[in-house]
């Protein structure tokens, strides 16, 4: 068993629909929780950064964790074209440990 | 802008050839890391270091191995490339600390073994 499942999709949902991608991991001491959304051709960026359990808003983005369930969620509002691309979820347990990373989900938003 | 820089975006070697995949990052991180990526196996570590000739073995290092002679350069080296060595090569680098921060990634090099 993976120590980070993530559901690869595809995922494709029309513009200005509201997006949730998920992960689920096996570890407890996973502290640090990271979102990374990937363009084609392009290396993953930093999106979203939380720590413990609780809700993160950004703009049209919202990270969730859940340690008691051992799952993490990014929602997405208000879906742009733009935001088509593959998002990985990200983890570690203490600030020195490298990430684990999930496998992606590729999104596609139809416009 | 904040950079990771990767030597070359595609790169085509034969088997047998020792390949050299450089990285220089520009914002004095201390760690570093490179990551292969593959369809349906997500981002695996090979290598990481923390500081200046320090390295130590990801999930993946069999076939491969390093060298962090300076803070802002980290090497990859395929000993003896193979055909399942065909894969998208990804190096990263995060500062000491702040795992707010996340990691910085380059654009990947495209590595084909034929």
């Amino acid at each position: 068993q993976k120590e980070v499942e993530q559901d690869p999709g595809p995922l494709s949902v029309p513009e200005g629909a509201i997006v949730s991608l998920n992960c689920t991991y096996s570890n407890s001491a996973f502290q640090y929780f990271m979102w990374y959304r990937q363009y084609s051709r392009k290396g993953p960026e930093l999106l979203m950064y939380t720590y413990s359990s609780g809700n993160k808003e950004d703009g049209r983005f919202t990270a969730q964790v859940d340690k008691s369930s051992k799952y993490i969620s990014l929602f997405i509002r208000d879906s742009q074209p733009s935001d088509s691309a593959t998002y990985l979820c990200a983890m570690s347990s203490e600030v020195r440990e490298k990430l684990t990373f999930g496998t992606g989900t590729r999104l596609t938003i139809i416009p | 802008d904040v950079k990771v820089t990767q030597s070359s975006r595609y790169l085509v070697k034969r088997t047998g050839e020792k390949v050299f995949l450089e990285c220089v990052q520009d914002m004095d991180h201390e760690n570093m890391f490179w990551y292969r990526q593959d369809p349906g196996l997500g981002l695996r570590l090979i290598y990481f270091s923390y500081d200046v000739k320090m390295k130590e073995k990801g999930d993946i290092p069999e076939g491969y191995s390093v060298s962090r002679e300076k803070k802002e350069r980290f090497s990859l080296i395929l000993e003896s490339a193979s055909t399942n060595q065909t894969s998208m090569y990804l190096c990263a680098s995060s500062p000491a600390g702040h795992p707010n921060y996340g990691y910085t990634f380059g654009s990947g090099t495209r590595l084909t073994v034929v």
